[in-house]
């Protein structure tokens, strides 16, 4: 129930290419879904945010997608750069409980030059 | 700095021993959480504390785990008899109350012999 499940584990984009990463939940209790960046050595960071009540976010390069129905959501990169190189992370909360993360289990982006 | 400082960067210690994990987080935020980040792993909740609530501690894995919060801001995450398990990267994050977005620090990187 409070599982979020991540896919890829890794993936390899060439530069301008479109990155996509897939999250499923289930526990419908869920009502914020953000997607999280990391670098090497540092903390994890916000990169975009979605709630159940929009199908679609878009800031800048980066897009989330979510399925209400499927209790899926996906992060899109488009015009994938070299600097994109991290891993990025799905993750759902239940804000009315305080917002207690539950995350995926993370997704190793590299993009070739 | 204004972001959430955790303390020490990084600690070897020999199995069997205590050790203390410190997360200063960001003024005026309410919320604290505790993660593990074992390598290659996403990340695993442990404990989060909200104002002056009674502390969500459902994520910690065994009772050789604690942590408090004084006062409502710095908290301590103490392991006891640690074993080579243990061995990860334990983040800490702060948060407003009812934003959701989860600022997290550095880590403190534990290695245990």
């Amino acid at each position: 129930q409070q599982q979020v499940k991540q896919s890829p584990q890794s993936l390899i984009v060439q530069k301008g290419g479109i990155s996509i990463i897939n999250c499923a939940y289930e526990n419908t209790a869920f009502d914020y879904f953000p997607w999280y960046q990391q670098f090497p050595g540092k903390g994890p960071a916000l990169l975009i945010a979605i709630r159940p009540d929009v199908s679609e976010k878009k800031e800048g390069r980066f897009t989330i997608s979510f399925n209400k129905s499927a209790k899926q959501f996906s992060l899109h990169i488009m015009d994938s750069q070299p600097g994109d190189s991290a891993t990025y992370f799905c993750a759902a909360s239940m804000l009315s409980q305080g917002g207690k993360l539950i995350f995926g289990q993370g997704t190793e982006l590299s993009v070739k030059p | 700095g204004a972001g959430v400082s955790q303390s020490p960067s990084n600690k070897v210690t020999e199995k069997g021993k205590d050790v203390e994990l410190r997360c200063d987080p960001i003024s005026g935020h309410t919320a604290l959480y505790w993660y593990r980040q074992s390598l290659g792993q996403g990340l695993e909740f442990l404990i989060y504390f909200q104002g002056n609530s009674a502390p969500d501690k459902s994520g910690l894995p065994s009772d050789r785990f604690s942590a408090e919060r004084t006062g409502g801001s710095v908290s301590t995450l103490t392991i006891q008899r640690t074993q080579q398990e243990d061995s990860a990267v334990y983040l800490c994050a702060s948060s407003e109350q009812t934003t959701g977005e989860l600022f997290f620090g550095e880590g403190s990187r534990l290695t245990v012999l």
